[in-house]
This record gives structure tokens, sequence and C-alpha cells, in this order.
């Protein structure tokens, strides 16, 4: 079946870049997301790539999508205190008809 | 625009008293509508989700049901609860364009004492 897999830590110090892997399993993955959430709020949907995209740009936020090795990066460029959350990957494609499948979500954590 | 409602944001019940959960969406017909458990600490379980009135699919067997009543109305309950059912319980919803994803609701923190 499907899976998307995240490494569960990461700390960096404010103002560095903030980079944030996942790998997936479903070739047939046509969208990609990156969520974001706050402690004791809902997920945000933070940005997504299309799977025929290999970059996408939105201000602080690049999206890497390597298709061939499905895997997929969220960088955050001039990480402020703001940006500690858990942050979590998921794919949607024809193989899981109507579902998102998340990753397990990344802890980012902030050093001054 | 589309909303997503979710109630009520916390609630201590205890071991074997029933349950009840509502998530409603205005601003969109016919949404795909998603209940997922996220327990302390970890990631996303999706519970249950529909595409439909009175059409529900179940992920995983356990001590839930769900139920869809009205087109954008989505319930989540239980004869009985369970310790183990305690985690926070996010409501969401998709529509048919896909580079929107799901909009989730604020969550409801569930604590089974």
């Amino acid at each position: 079946g499907e899976d998307v897999e995240q490494s569960l830590f990461l700390s960096v110090r404010e103002g560095d870049s903030s980079v944030i892997n996942c790998t997936y399993t479903d070739s047939s993955s046509t969208y990609l997301y990156w969520y974001k959430q706050e402690p004791g709020a809902g997920l945000q949907l933070l940005t997504y790539i299309f799977s025929n995209m290999d970059m996408k740009q939105d201000q602080r936020l690049t999206v890497l999508l390597n298709k061939k090795d499905k895997h997929l990066s969220l960088r955050i460029a001039d990480t402020q205190t703001g940006d500690s959350a858990i942050y979590f990957c998921a794919e949607e494609g024809y193989s899981s008809a109507s579902k998102i499948i998340f990753g397990s979500g990344t802890r980012l954590s902030i050093r001054p | 625009s589309q909303t997503i409602h979710q109630w009520p944001a916390t609630l201590v019940q205890p071991v074997g008293s029933p349950l009840s959960l509502e998530c409603t969406v205005e601003g969109t017909s016919n949404p795909n509508l998603y209940w997922y458990r996220q327990a302390a600490g970890r990631g996303l379980q999706l519970l249950f989700y529909s595409v439909g009135i009175g059409q529900i699919s179940s992920e995983v067997p356990q001590n839930l049901s769900a139920s869809r009543p009205q087109d954008r109305q989505f319930i989540l309950s239980s004869k009985k609860l369970l310790l183990s059912d305690s985690g926070f319980y996010l409501c969401a919803w998709k529509g048919t364009a896909h580079r929107y994803g799901y909009t989730f609701g604020s969550g409801t923190r569930l604590t089974v004492v």
C-alpha cells in the first residue's frame, strides 16, 4: 500500500535554512503537499507541487521533487521562531482514490 | 468562501460513555469528508472518509463509527469509549480542486478518563 515517511525531529538555529525531507512509495502520486500544524491546532496547507514539476518556490518556502527517487523536500529559508511546528508531508495519487496519505510529521524546533 | 466547523474543542469523557463529534462544512457542495485521529506525538491516522451522503468507508477496525446524514455534515460516534480512544480528532474536507488538498477543522481534544 501507499506509505509516506519522514524523520521525526529537526532542530535548526534561528536564521538558518531548514530542510525537511520526505519519501513516498506511490508512483502514481499526482499532487504532493506540505502541511503545518502548530500546537493544539488543525493542519494548515503550506504549499503543494504537481508531480510534473521539479521545484516550486513560494516566498521563503522551496519545494523540491525528485520523482525518480520518490523524494520530496521542503526548504524554509531564514527560519524564524514562528516556524516551530510539526510539518506533514502528504501525497495523493490515482491508486489512493479520494484519500491523501500523510507522513508521521517532522517536529521542527528553533534554537536561538 | 468555504469554512469547516468542528466541535467541541475539548472533551473529557469517562470510560464507557458515548461519544458524538460533529463536523459541518459551509460554502461547498458534495465535498469528500474525513475523520483523522492524532495520538499524542504521533502522525495522522485516517479513521473514516465519505464521498457522499450515507457513504462511509472505514480505514481501521475500532470502537468508533461515522455517519453522514446530510451533504455537509459528518459525525463521529462511539457507544462506549475506551481509554485508547483518547487523542486529537480532526475533521477535513476536500473539494474537486486537488491543488487545495484538504482543509482541516480546528480539532477536538478528547481525553477518556
